[in-house]
């Protein structure tokens, strides 16, 4: 079946203004993670779903950023007044259950640009 | 925060030859996990191993594990040009639900 996918592939902003990104996990997987990666850095642990409910949003770097997954597979990543510095690439994972001994399917990311 | 590190940063080999790339982290884990990244793209899992394990192998991959040290290793044999790549570590502390990946080693294999 289909991997993790993301969208939009590249999302290009102002500052200020407010995005929203999208995550289709793998279907029938329980567990959806968000991440957020610099250049030349590793992923970024932003927020954790199990299901429906956010089950550790503590990653997540102000209250700016906050994401949704309201049926417990499609999530969506939002971010208001962007910033420059919220420029990066955002990956989205997911796995069967927990991710404690399931592996995590990653999804190619959205690369964000604020401008 | 980041919780692992990875060092090399940086490795560069020649082809057929053996890399090994390793990880540091801090904290007591469940399971430490190495995943690969090709440039521009997703991550993928390579192997996982759980914190009563030392050694694990896939394939061409050898992973070993030190909780006493809070270290692993990642062995990979006879490399080839397509196992050029960052490999990143991620743990699965014992607490809470995050992953923590480190920066990565970025590996090169010469034809």
């Amino acid at each position: 079946g289909a991997g993790v996918s993301q969208t939009p592939s590249n999302k290009v902003t102002e500052k200020g203004k407010y995005v929203e990104l999208r995550c289709d996990p793998i279907s029938g997987h329980t567990a959806l993670y968000w991440y957020r990666q610099s250049l030349g850095q590793g992923p970024e642990f932003l927020i954790y779903f199990q299901g429906t409910g956010a089950a550790d949003d503590s990653g997540l770097p102000n209250d700016r950023f906050f994401a949704v997954r309201p049926e417990g597979s499609v999530s969506t990543l939002k971010i208001q007044r962007t910033e420059r510095g919220d420029s990066a690439v955002y990956l989205c994972a997911s796995s069967r259950a927990t991710g404690r001994i399931n592996e995590q399917f990653f999804g190619p990311g959205t690369r964000l640009t604020v401008l | 925060s980041q919780q692992g590190e990875e060092d090399p940063q940086a490795l560069s080999i020649q082809e057929g030859e053996n890399a090994t790339m390793n990880c540091s982290y801090k904290t007591s884990i469940n399971n430490l996990q190495w995943y690969r990244q090709n440039s521009g793209r997703g991550l993928v899992h390579l192997i996982l191993i759980r914190s009563n394990e030392r050694e694990k192998h896939s394939g061409r991959l050898r992973v070993t594990l030190d909780t006493s040290k809070k270290s692993s290793s990642l062995l990979i044999t006879a490399s080839r040009a397509a196992d050029t790549a960052s490999y990143f570590c991620a743990t699965d502390p014992d607490t809470g639900n995050q992953f923590y990946f480190g920066t990565g080693t970025s590996l090169t294999v010469i034809p």
